[in-house]
Formats: structure tokens, sequence, C-alpha cells
């Protein structure tokens, strides 16, 4: 049972382009909706978070959009550098602890 | 403030062994959760401990157990050994409110375990 669906797999941008990652849930009991970056060799590391109650939320270059009706939720990057380079996984939290990710995202960004 | 500490770092085993990873929380966090996460792919949950008392399980067998100590600090153990096994385990401390809802999970960088 795939409760969350990640696209696309992978994605190259060019330096100073946007990139745009996609979530898509099933459960309705996920209550907060967090986004993930892991570099080779760490621990994944909140990158952004957002509340159901909340529809945009914007932190310096990164903007998590969310719409609940159609339950999905994507993670935009605005000018996108290289040190951005990174896997992205979205993982929304069920029962306010367990968090179910996604298959991630590999973005390279060229520069 | 240090951040989530995990031990050993890499780890060679033989199908059927038995293997105790353990990790150290952040300060003040008196919650820890168990992911693996197989190689490619992303991070499921195994289970989590709130003050010494399992607190939510993943769909894994029994053979995977854990444990938290009052410092909150954490193993997992996992016996009879599978190829399948092989992945790197993280460790996310978070604090816990009284209410049920969660506060932001950290990572530590994982242990990343081999079975032979």
């Amino acid at each position: 049972q795939q409760q969350v669906k990640q696209s696309p797999q992978s994605l190259i941008v060019q330096k100073g382009g946007i990139s745009i990652i996609n979530c898509a849930y099933e459960n309705t009991a996920f209550d907060y909706f967090p986004w993930y970056q892991q570099f080779p060799g760490k621990g994944p590391a909140l990158l952004i978070a957002i509340r159901p109650d909340v529809s945009e939320k914007k932190e310096g270059r990164f903007t998590i959009s969310f719409n609940k009706s159609a339950k999905q939720f994507s993670l935009h990057i605005m000018d996108s550098q290289p040190g951005d380079s990174a896997t992205y996984f979205c993982a929304p939290v069920e029962y306010g602890n367990k968090l179910v990710f996604g298959a991630g995202t590999i973005l390279r960004v060229k520069s | 403030e240090t951040g989530v500490t995990q031990s050993p770092t890499h780890l060679i085993k033989t199908r059927g062994q038995q293997v105790t990873l353990r990790c150290s929380s952040q300060s003040g966090h008196n919650t820890v959760s168990w992911y693996q996460q197989a190689l490619g792919q992303g991070p499921q949950f195994i289970f989590q401990y709130y003050r010494e008392e399992e607190n939510g399980r993943g769909n894994f067998p029994p053979r995977f157990s854990g444990l938290q100590f009052p410092n909150y600090s954490s193993e997992l153990n996992v016996n009879a050994l599978e190829l399948d096994d092989s992945a790197l385990y993280l460790c996310a401390s978070s604090s816990q409110k009284s209410t049920g809802m969660g506060d932001t999970q950290y990572f530590g960088p994982g242990t990343r375990l081999t079975v032979l």
C-alpha cells in the first residue's frame, strides 16, 4: 500500500531555475506535511513544513503549496543552486509523529 | 546543544546473527523513532519510543525490537539477520507533547548495516 506518491523520481535544473517536486497522499489522518532534504552519507534534515490549515508557506527560496481537497502538496525551490543538489522527500506525519516517506526525488542543479 | 548521534557508523554481519544499534537523542527530546532506509528508497518507520514505552510500530517483524533508556537514548536490536536487512538505519529524536502531537524529528547520520 503506497500511501505517498512522489514525483518526479529525478530532476535536472539549470542554476537559477525553479525546481518543483510533487507529493500526493491518500491517508486523511496525516496532520503535518514536511519536506526533508538528504545529502549522501547524511540523515534527512527538515527543510520546510506546513500545517493543513494553511495553503502556502514560504521560507527564503523554499515554498510549500498545499491543496487539501486534492490531497497534494508540492515543494518549489526558487533560484536553484548547485548546493541544492540532494535527494528530497515528502514525509507527511500520521497521528502526530510517524513520518511516512515518499520514494524521494534526486535533484541535480547544473551550474 | 548536541545533535542526534548514532553508533556504530558501519557494521558488517552475516545472515542469522544479531545486531544492536545505538542512538543518543538530542538534548531535551523525549521521543526516539527508528527508520530503515534501503538503498535508493525512502525511510520506512520501524517503531517509536516515548518515555521508555513503545509508542507505535510499523510493518516490521518481531525480530526487530527496541529499548529506550531513562536518559532517552535508545537501542535497536535485530535478531536472525536476513540479507534484506541490509540498509541504513536512522534514528530520529523529537519532543512529543502530552497531547500526542509531535514536533520536528531530527535525524542522526545513520548506521549502515551490511548483511552477508
